[in-house]
């Protein structure tokens, strides 16, 4: 299997605009996490699915983001409208049962 | 609301001694995870503890787990430039199905 696999790898953009983040677990695995890293905030947890439902989106940070998950193998991180304070690298990790979560190699976000 | 605390956050050692890292939260857990992140990377996971007393060893790195005092330890033996890195612990907080709290995080700096 070739992991998590997330893409773009790397996006820059201009204040305002809407960005979309997409991700394809791991095949089996019946969890998917979101999470953002930034220096000030370390790690925070976003939302995670089980079997493709939302279970806990409470670290979604506000309106302007949204996840989907439409089925098991694909799911998108919107931000709509982007922010400078958004700027982070955003990652997708999924897991099965107790395995832990495997992560992909993230997507660094500037919103400039 | 979890809280998962390391220390140190920061760690420079020189090659050859021995150190531990602490990371300590502040409710029932059902496991327990070490990750380590090398600059600009994505996460590695390098053990799942399940169990009070759990004990994990891999080369020069052991995790251990104390429920009751709700500690894990990773120790670090004779340690070598390659294990430079930022290690975290996270945690599933019972009956929270997979859902990972990350600690702050320890940067460890091996030197010659």
């Amino acid at each position: 299997d070739a992991g998590v696999i997330q893409s773009p790898r790397h996006e820059v953009t201009e204040m305002g605009q809407e960005v979309t983040l997409r991700c394809k677990p791991i095949s089996g695995h019946d969890y998917l996490f979101w999470y953002r890293q930034t220096m000030m905030r370390g790690l925070e947890l976003l939302i995670y699915f089980n079997n493709n439902v939302p279970i806990d989106d409470s670290g979604m940070p506000e309106d302007r983001f949204s996840a989907k998950m439409p089925n098991a193998s694909f799911s998108t991180l919107k931000i709509q409208p982007s922010e400078p304070r958004d700027s982070a690298v955003y990652f997708c990790a999924s897991s099965f049962a107790s395995s832990g979560a495997f992560f992909g190699q993230g997507t660094r976000l500037t919103v400039v | 609301e979890l809280k998962v605390e390391q220390n140190p956050l920061f760690l420079s050692m020189q090659e050859g001694k021995n150190y531990t890292i602490y990371c300590n939260y502040s409710t029932t857990s059902d496991r327990l995870y070490w990750y380590r992140q090398d600059p600009g990377k994505s996460l590695e996971s390098l053990f799942v503890l399940l169990s009070n007393g759990a004990v994990k060893q891999e080369g020069r790195l052991m995790a251990s787990l104390d429920t009751k005092a709700r500690l894990s330890t990773l120790h670090i033996t004779a340690a070598v430039h390659d294990l430079s890195a930022t290690y975290f612990c996270a945690v599933v907080v019972t009956g929270t199905a997979s859902k990972l709290t990350f600690g702050t995080g320890t940067r460890l700096q091996v030197t010659l």
